[in-house]
């Protein structure tokens, strides 16, 4: 079974800092793709990032980037310059394209203190 | 210009009561998918629709009928509603499949007294 773990129920990171939030998933598939998005308080899911497995290459989004282990599966998000817009949930996902399916982990919520 | 749209935002019905949620997506999108979140914040996908047909079906009670009248509307209806259900329902859509970027709609919140 495919499942997305995200072990930080909760973080926080002062203002302007640099906070982590990890993820790790279990896959058989060579194949897939990682995402990680975001669920301010209006509830509104946006998305942060995308990393393709095949590409080793870390993708970069702005002051968004990630640190993608395929060995370790592992596809941790990093925020650089934390901004109080930042503050929200951070939903790490999965998705294969055999038989579609689509995993979301349990989410990390985020608080940047000013 | 709104992307992925839902109707309505707020929904509260009596158990028992049958409701429909719509959605819209202006993107173009071939992918329209429903999920549930529950009171945990956990996502879960419900059903998935390429081009007017369905290709995703999780264990979902048959009481929850999706409904594609074209592929720019997915549509939720659900009979003989349950406390249980009680959650936030998004809508998304996605060019093609799952690996496509997926935008997600506000949600509905649902509450069943």
């Amino acid at each position: 079974a495919q499942t997305v773990t995200q072990s930080q129920p909760e973080m926080s990171v002062q203002e302007a800092e640099t906070v982590t939030l990890s993820c790790t998933y279990d896959t058989s598939e060579s194949d897939y793709y990682l995402f990680w998005y975001k669920q301010p308080p209006s509830r509104q899911m946006i998305l942060v990032i995308r990393q393709e497995a095949y590409k080793q290459q870390n993708a970069t989004e702005n002051r968004f980037s990630v640190n993608f282990q395929k060995a370790a599966k592992s596809f941790s998000l990093k925020i650089s310059d934390s901004q109080l817009g930042d503050a929200a949930m951070y939903f790490c996902a999965y998705s294969i394209n055999t038989g579609n399916q689509f995993y979301f982990g349990t989410g990390t919520s985020l608080t940047v203190i000013p | 210009d709104t992307a992925v749209s839902q109707t309505p935002k707020y929904l509260v019905t009596q158990m028992g009561n049958d409701k429909s949620i719509k959605c819209e997506q202006n993107l173009g999108h071939d992918t329209m998918y429903w999920y549930k979140q529950d009171s945990k914040k956990f996502l879960k996908i419900m059903f998935s629709y390429n081009n007017k047909e369905l290709i995703i079906n999780e264990t979902v009670p048959n009481r929850f009928s999706p409904k594609s009248p074209d592929k720019a509307h997915l549509n939720l209806h659900i009979n003989s509603l349950e406390l249980g259900d009680s959650a936030v329902y998004f809508c998304a859509s996605s060019l093609t499949t799952l690996q496509e970027t997926q935008y997600f709609g506000p949600g509905t919140r649902l509450l069943v007294l």
